[in-house]
């Protein structure tokens, strides 16, 4: 499976909205409602921020939503703090799993 | 809480070979899916393997099939993974991460360990 597609990079400023997006195709983003969003700080394990298209586990701020449209699923953090500045990856689950590219969200 | 910790890494040779382990504690072992998933320096996240609760059903990513076999000892509460004929582009960061209950999603993950294939 190819790797999904993702900005390289995404910005704003705090308080902002920014949104990522993580397009796939029908076999894998577009077929199942099984996408999930993680953030990875630099030297760190990545923490699961979003399931299953729009859930959030306990303990992730409300700041963070997803949402999916055909083979594009998109992350939304809302009122951009400062401690958001990571990367993040989408991930879809269809029998096995494939990672997206990757995104560097700047807090400028 | 739950606990994953990698252990294994270090320098191999091309064609060499190489077991990672991860110890698992703070939850029922034996209940959940796991994973392999791999990260090359300054790169994205790469899916390497998983094993069913039981061990009875494994899937590997073409990259790495014939080569990586994933097994695990629920008794030890333990996850493993042999790595042979290494190449240069498996040089990366292994972390072992559970699958959620749906399986749809890796809810927890060790620190990683790194795993460098060179001459």
């Amino acid at each position: 499976q190819s790797a999904l597609t993702q900005p390289r990079s995404v910005s704003g400023s705090p308080g902002q909205s920014v949104t990522i997006s993580c397009t796939g195709t029908s076999s894998d983003v577009g077929g199942y409602n099984y996408v999930s969003w993680y953030q990875q700080h630099p030297g760190k394990a990545p923490k699961l921020m979003i399931y299953d298209v729009s859930k959030r586990p306990s303990g992730v701020p409300d700041r963070f939503s997803g949402s999916k449209s055909g083979n594009t699923a998109s992350l939304t953090i809302s009122g951009l703090q400062a401690e958001d500045e990571a990367d993040y990856y989408c991930c879809s689950y269809a029998g096995s799993y494939v990672f997206g590219t990757g995104t560097k969200v700047t807090v400028l | 809480q739950v606990q994953l910790v990698e252990s294994g890494g270090g320098l191999v040779k091309p064609g060499g070979s190489l077991r990672l382990s991860c110890a698992a504690s703070g939850f029922t072992f034996s209940d959940y899916y796991m994973s392999w998933i791999r990260q090359a320096p300054g790169k994205g996240l790469e899916w390497v393997s998983y094993i069913s609760s039981s061990g009875s059903t494994i899937y590997y990513a073409d990259s790495v099939k014939g080569r990586f076999t994933i097994s695990r000892d629920n008794a030890k509460n333990s996850l493993y993974l042999q790595m042979n004929s290494l190449r240069a582009e498996d040089t990366a960061v292994y972390y072992c991460a559970r699958a959620s209950e749906g399986r749809t999603a890796f809810d927890y993950w060790g620190q990683g360990t790194l795993v460098t294939v060179s001459s």
